[in-house]
């Protein structure tokens, strides 16, 4: 049983264009993280929610949205895509925010490659 | 601004061998660290996570160490596998809840 999943798994597509990726967790937990790793294996958060509030907003261009239907799910939305968005995209999630229930869950990744 | 560095980028052991993986963070107020590893095409796994007031954390044959106030950690592997082998990766958390991943030390374990 799949804990944390993420589609598409590979995402290939014009630039100008804009673009979902969809996670969902089946965990239960409170909190999920989209992260970004780019072509040097840097890996850099971009957002995080908990309970559908956004309590981490790294400063990412106002292009990417993160949306949050319900607990179990948050969806990364891209508008106009540029060459720099090619990367690897993690979604990941924790039970909390607080001492041992931070331990992360990370999904398979979506590789956005934008040409 | 938060850095983390990983010593060494690369490390290469014979399988059975014991080894240390080092963490440095430029920012000591720091609310906890993980380790995690990350296989080739794949998510991230959580290994270990040590709060701000703990030393060390212990999981098998993994073991964690931090000291906060040289802004250090260290993840030691006992009797290291070929399974072992992959990137490993340590994250600071600020209590901001900012979290700043080092850039990994890749791992292989020959047989």
């Amino acid at each position: 049983d799949t804990a944390v999943s993420q589609t598409p798994k590979y995402l290939v597509t014009q630039m100008g264009n804009d673009k979902s990726i969809k996670c969902e967790q089946n965990l239960g937990h409170d909190t999920m993280y989209w992260y970004k790793q780019d072509s040097k294996k840097f890996l850099k958060i971009m957002f995080s929610y908990n309970n559908k509030e956004l309590i981490i907003n790294e400063t990412v261009p106002n292009r990417f949205s993160p949306k949050s239907p319900d607990k179990a799910h948050l969806n990364l939305h891209i508008n106009s895509l540029e060459l720099g968005d090619s990367a690897v995209y993690f979604c990941a999630s924790s039970q909390g925010t607080s001492g041992s229930m931070e331990t992360q869950y990370f999904g398979p990744g979506t590789r956005l490659l934008v040409l | 601004k938060q850095e983390v560095t990983q010593i060494p980028a690369a490390l290469s052991v014979p399988e059975g061998e014991n080894l240390v993986l080092n963490c440095s963070f430029t920012d000591s107020a720091i609310y906890n660290l993980q380790w995690f590893r990350q296989d080739p095409g794949k998510g991230l796994t959580s290994l270990l996570l040590i709060q701000s007031s703990q030393r060390e954390q212990t999981s098998g044959r993994l073991n964690a160490s931090l000291d906060k106030s040289s802004g250090r950690s260290t993840l030691y592997i006992a009797a290291s596998q070929p399974g072992d082998s992959a990137t490993y990766l340590c994250a600071v958390r600020d209590y901001g809840q900012n979290f700043v991943f080092g850039p990994g030390t890749r791992l292989s374990v020959l047989p």
